[in-house]
């Protein structure tokens, strides 16, 4: 069975401009969180969805936001990028739709650069 | 709220010793616990969780973690150290929010040397 994937792996932006990132869960998977990594922050949780609606959000400004499709497939938008928007961003995805935790399973992450 | 915390951002162990990597948790009795490994430009891949049902839990690679309560730890061991076992490391618990959402240590980084 594939893993999570992410698309594009690197980017390359400048401040003031908008990015959007991809990600497929594994097949059959329906929740789908994101997560941005950096040295000084390290791993922080930005947002979940399952059946297309968030359910949970981290502690991020507004110019970050997602979406999730009908067939699982999210997105994660930011806009207005500053430099400390640098990072990498980390897709995961679990099968539970309950309030207990399932095993998260991550993606090769997608890593942004704002210069 | 949750949190972990990892002791030691950078251990160093010669291969075939013994590695052993600390987390403690906070609050209350957490219902899982999980260990991940990131490889150098790679994401973060389970090694072990922890669900209540064994205090002792084997993951993959030959790690283990045991959970004890009374030290309110999760330290995650390996009696012998690899080469390929060079990476960083992060314990993480779910939210007390609730869903996918995972609180992550700081993690550490494992160095192994011949």
């Amino acid at each position: 069975k594939a893993g999570v994937t992410q698309t594009p792996r690197y980017l390359i932006k400048t401040r003031g401009q908008q990015v959007t990132l991809s990600c497929s869960p594994i097949s059959g998977h329906r929740s789908v969180s994101w997560y941005q990594q950096t040295p000084g922050q390290g791993l922080q949780f930005l947002f979940e969805y399952f059946s297309e609606t968030q359910r949970n959000k981290g502690n991020f400004p507004g110019r970050f936001s997602g979406r999730q499709f009908s067939n699982s497939r999210s997105e994660m938008n930011v806009s207005t990028l500053e430099l400390g928007d640098s990072a990498l961003y980390l897709c995961a995805s679990s099968r539970t739709s309950g309030s207990s935790t399932d095993t998260q399973y991550f993606g090769p992450g997608t890593r942004l650069t704002v210069l | 709220a949750q949190s972990v915390t990892q002791l030691g951002s950078h251990v160093s162990v010669s291969e075939g010793a013994l590695v052993l990597l600390r987390c403690n948790y906070s609050s209350s009795v957490p219902p899982y616990l999980f260990w991940y490994v990131q490889y150098p430009n790679q994401g973060l891949q389970l090694l072990l969780k922890y669900t209540s049902a064994a205090t002792l839990v084997k993951g993959i690679n030959g790690f283990e973690a045991e959970f004890k309560k009374s030290e309110t730890s999760f330290h995650l061991t390996k009696p012998s150290a690899h080469m390929s076992d060079a990476a960083e490391y992060f314990c993480a618990v779910p939210s007390s929010g609730g869903y996918n959402k995972l609180i992550f240590g700081a993690g550490t980084r494992l160095a192994v040397h011949p």
